[in-house]
């Protein structure tokens, strides 16, 4: 059965601290990873992943692919109370299977 | 461009009834897909809708159902509320049917509660 694993389930850190998210896969015919940002509403999407190796940027937010260890990291830098919220991934090939997230709190 | 719209936002149903949520996705968009979000159980995949045609399934009992109109718009109707079916109702269009790697934007979803 697929499935998306995260970890940490939760994570507290301050303002200024660099934190590194986990997320590992077992699909079957993968074709993407996705993640998303969730605050008090729907998850809004941050990046999508298909190619080993290859870092994506998003302002003080990054992420890469690692297909042979079937897993992924979301790493954000000088957090912000702002980062506060649950960031999930998921992958799938004709569904797409969500981890359960990583609930992260800034504090000032 | 506006974004993926939900109706009801919030609904609170009686066990034994039935319901019924609508999702307009983004224009232009012709893949609707359905989620359930519980606290213990995250984001479980209900069915997908592509071109009228549902796609793709998730484990859920045949009291979840949907369907999407030739505008894409699309409707989930759930049967014989339970309790257990208390949770936030997200659907999420994209472009293309997500057997191809694209990406999805969420609608803020329906808060259904059951009593």
């Amino acid at each position: 059965e697929d499935k998306v694993v995260q970890s940490p389930l939760s994570l507290v850190v301050h303002e200024g601290d660099t934190v590194t998210l986990n997320c590992s896969y077992e699909v079957t015919n993968f074709r993407s990873l996705l993640w998303y940002k969730q605050e008090k509403k729907a998850p809004t999407f941050l990046f999508m992943l298909t190619s080993s190796g290859i870092e994506k940027k998003s302002g003080r937010l990054s992420s890469i692919l690692d297909k042979k260890e079937l897993s992924s990291i979301l790493n954000i830098t000088a957090t912000q109370t702002g980062d506060s919220a649950i960031y999930l991934c998921s992958s799938g090939t004709y569904k797409y299977i969500f981890g359960t997230g990583t609930r992260l709190k800034v504090l000032a | 461009k506006a974004g993926v719209t939900q109706t009801p936002r919030y609904l609170i149903k009686t066990r034994g009834q039935q319901v019924t949520l609508s999702c307009s996705p983004i224009s232009g968009h012709r893949s609707v897909s359905w989620y359930q979000q519980t606290p213990g159980q995250g984001l479980q995949f209900l069915f997908e809708y592509f071109s009228e045609t549902q796609r793709n399934k998730g484990n859920f009992p045949g009291r979840f159902s949907g369907r999407q109109f030739s505008n894409s718009r699309s409707e989930m109707n759930v049967s014989t509320l339970e309790l257990g079916d208390s949770a936030l109702y997200l659907c999420a269009s994209s472009l293309k049917t997500s057997g191809l790697t694209d990406t999805q934007y969420f609608g803020p979803g329906t808060r259904l509660t059951v009593l």
